[in-house]
């Protein structure tokens, strides 16, 4: 069901960086900002990223977010015990007029 | 302060319509740009986007789920009404309600509810 495409996990020990991918079409990133979002553990999704590399007030400038052409990054440096999460990236649709989301990528903190 | 809230039952039967309301402050839906939509989770799988309301009252759909889905408003309550029918076990999941700003390009859910758990079961 989901459009976008993430890699399902990745894992690295504190401190370090992890990239997590998104890949889509000309549809939805290719002509439109892409949104990452993170979900804790038995929580609502919360967001992260908007259009593209923004940060909303309160996220830490740890995460930051980039695009090209059809696919976009969210990256975590000095990783964290509490950045433990699924991460999801979203964006709109022109073809299908609605709102897509990735398949989402789990991150472990060894 | 921005809040959305979930409500609606936690157990439908196979074949039953799902009636979920989203009460909502800190906002309008009135004012430029402000939508509302519904996102649902099955247990363990990703997002799946449902249903949008937006500040003019354009609606949109999951292309998969439109002829089962109705999202409606009621402006004086501050809430948003969802809708599914024919509903099936396949459909268990934690229903949330989050508000979107949808300008141009940009459209992104800054929002979120808490999330309500629906179990389809007979």
């Amino acid at each position: 069901q989901s459009v976008l495409t993430q890699s399902p996990s990745v894992s690295e020990a504190p401190r370090q960086r992890v990239t997590i991918s998104c890949s889509g079409s000309s549809s939805n990133i290719g002509n439109n900002a892409v949104n990452w979002y993170q979900q804790l553990p038995g929580k609502a999704p919360k967001l992260l990223i908007y259009y593209d590399d923004l940060l909303p007030s309160g996220v830490s400038d740890r995460f930051s977010g980039s695009k090209s052409g059809t696919s976009a990054s969210l990256a975590i440096s000095g990783l964290q015990s509490e950045d433990e999460a699924d991460y999801y990236c979203g964006a709109w649709d022109d073809s299908l007029n609605g709102y897509v989301f990735g398949t989402g990528t789990k991150v472990t903190v060894l | 302060q921005v809040t959305l809230r979930e409500s609606g039952p936690a157990l439908v039967k196979p074949t039953q319509t799902l009636t979920l309301t989203c009460t909502f402050s800190g906002f309008s839906l009135s004012t430029n740009n402000m939508c509302v939509s519904w996102i649902r989770q099955s247990p363990g799988k990703a997002l799946e986007w449902l249903a949008l309301l937006d500040w003019d009252d354009d609606k949109y759909y999951s292309t998969s789920l439109k002829t089962r889905l109705t999202i409606s408003k009621d402006t004086s309550k501050n809430q948003v009404v969802l809708t599914m029918t024919n509903m099936d076990p396949v459909d268990t999941a934690t229903y949330y309600c989050a508000r979107m700003r949808k300008v141009g390009i940009t459209n992104y859910f800054d929002h979120w509810g808490q999330g309500t758990l629906v179990t389809v079961s007979s």
